[in-house]
């Protein structure tokens, strides 16, 4: 059935390092790409979205392209700092508007 | 910050109790749901409200119902605890769904529930 896969954690790494994280779906149509990110404590809050092939989403530094021909929303940055530790979820809308969630991949940013 | 807030933040209960958690809002959006968070699941839906006394279910609403008699309250109600209800829960809101206009969902803190 439809859903979205992402890599798992967790992925560990120095201040200042190059961060992607993998995240490819199986959808029928065109689905709305998401990327939440949860804070240790906290709830999830949107980092960023797409909502059609070719849109990049960007915010504090983070960049996702949606990428229709490998069905991939990869979520990247240049050089992560401590305050990123955190636990990211690629999501996506099902065809009833409501949206799906991957298992979520935490990482952990050293100084 | 949307203004979302979740009561009571933790709770710990035994089996075959009864449990209401409730969400509160107070930016007047349409839609609210709540979701669960377990190990290597993500978040899941177990029910979503579109209105005032409209629910649907979501993926996971067995051993769970809801009602919302106000736009700003939304209430999740475990009629029976059980073990595997042990999880964070996790109140949702947005102006509309997110297929029709890529509405952002703001999320509660949550609420760390434990059946024991």
């Amino acid at each position: 059935g439809d859903s979205v896969t992402q890599m798992e954690g967790p992925v560990t790494l120095s201040e200042e390092a190059f961060l992607t994280i993998n995240c490819t779906y199986t959808a029928t149509g065109y689905p709305s790409l998401f990327w939440y990110v949860q804070y240790p404590g906290e709830g999830l809050q949107l980092l960023l979205k797409a909502t059609k092939a070719d849109d990049k989403g960007s915010n504090k530094g983070f960049e996702a392209t949606y990428r229709k021909e490998t069905t991939s929303f990869h979520l990247e940055k240049g050089s992560v700092q401590v305050s990123d530790s955190a636990v990211y979820f690629c999501v996506w809308t099902d065809s009833w508007g409501k949206l799906q969630f991957g298992a979520g991949t935490q990482v952990v940013v050293t100084p | 910050d949307a203004g979302i807030t979740q009561s009571p933040r933790h709770k710990v209960t035994e089996t075959g109790t009864p449990v209401t958690l409730r969400c509160h809002q107070t930016e007047n959006h349409r839609y609210m749901y709540w979701y669960r968070q377990d190990p290597g699941h993500g978040l899941r839906l177990i029910h979503y409200s579109y209105g005032v006394k409209d629910t649907d279910k979501g993926e996971v609403s067995d051993g769970y119902s809801v009602s919302r008699s106000k736009t700003e309250d939304f209430l999740l109600t475990l009629e029976s605890a059980t073990s595997s209800q042990t999880s964070v829960y996790f109140c949702a809101i947005s102006p509309g769904l997110a297929r029709v206009g890529s509405y952002e969902q703001y999320f509660g803190p949550g609420t760390r529930l434990t059946v024991t």
